[in-house]
C-alpha cells in the first residue's frame, strides 16, 4: 500500500541551526501539506502546496520556514533558525486533491 | 472561522464496554469531518470521513460516527473496544472543499483496561 515517508524519525538541533526535514508524498499525490504537534498539543497546519508553489499558510508559518518539491518524489520543510518553540512533531501528507490526505510517520524535531 | 471541539483529553473504558468519543465543531459552510487515529510513535491514520451524503459513516475498525447539523457534531462511536483499540483520536473539520487544509481538536487519548 501506497504510504508518505519521512526522514529522519527524530532530529537533535542546536538552537539557531537550520534543519530540513524530509518527506516523500505518494507519487500520484498532487497537493502536500505540513503540519506540526508540539507535545501535549493539537496537531497544528502550516502550509499547503500544490502546483509548485504554496497555496495557503498560517500564521505559524512565518519567514523562517519554506517549503521546497526539489524534485519529482521530495517534498521539504526548511527551518532556517531554529528556535526551542519549534520543537515538536511534524507530519508531512499529500492528497490527490478529491480524497483524504494520508500522513506520515512524523519527524519527531527538538531544539536544545 | 472553524474550530474543532473534542470533549475529554482522556478516556477510559473497559474492553467490551462502547467507545464514544465527542466532537463538536464550528464551521460557516457545510464542513467535510474526518476521524483519525494516532497508534504510539505513529502517523495519523485515516477512520472515517464524512463529506456528503449519508449522515452515519462507518470507518475503520469497526468505528462509526454520525454527522448531526443541528447539533454541529459528529461524535465518534464503537459499540465494543478493544485493547487495540488504546490510541489517540483527532477529530478534523475542512471547509474549504479540500480533504488536506485541516482543522483539528485537541485530540483525545483513549485507555481500555482489560
Amino acid at each position: 500500500e501506497p504510504e508518505v515517508t519521512q526522514t529522519p524519525s527524530h532530529q537533535v538541533t542546536q538552537m539557531g541551526q537550520e534543519v530540513i526535514l524530509r518527506c516523500v508524498p505518494i507519487s500520484n499525490h498532487l497537493y502536500f501539506y505540513w503540519y506540526r504537534q508540539i507535545l501535549g498539543q493539537k496537531v497544528e497546519f502550516l502550509v499547503s502546496f500544490y502546483n509548485n508553489e504554496i497555496s495557503e499558510k498560517s500564521e505559524i508559518f512565518d519567514d523562517q520556514f519554506s517549503v521546497e518539491r526539489p524534485d519529482g518524489s521530495n517534498f521539504t520543510l526548511k527551518i532556517r533558525s531554529t528556535k526551542l518553540e519549534d520543537s515538536a512533531m511534524y507530519f508531512c501528507a499529500s492528497c490527490q486533491g478529491w480524497d483524504e490526505a494520508f500522513f506520515g510517520q512524523g519527524t519527531r524535531l527538538t531544539v536544545v | 472561522a472553524q474550530s474543532v471541539t473534542q470533549l475529554g483529553s482522556h478516556v477510559s473504558v473497559s474492553e467490551g464496554a462502547l467507545v464514544l468519543l465527542r466532537c463538536n465543531y464550528s464551521s460557516s459552510v457545510p464542513p467535510y469531518l474526518f476521524w483519525y487515529v494516532q497508534y504510539p510513535n505513529q502517523g495519523l491514520q485515516l477512520l472515517l470521513k464524512y463529506t456528503t451524503g449519508a449522515t452515519l459513516v462507518k470507518g475503520i475498525n469497526g468505528f462509526e460516527a454520525e454527522f448531526k447539523k443541528s447539533e454541529t457534531s459528529f461524535h465518534l462511536t464503537k459499540p465494543s473496544a478493544h485493547m487495540s483499540d488504546a490510541a489517540e483520536y483527532f477529530c478534523a473539520v475542512s471547509d474549504d472543499g479540500s480533504q488536506g487544509n485541516l482543522i483539528f481538536g485537541k485530540g483525545t487519548k483513549l485507555s481500555v483496561k482489560p
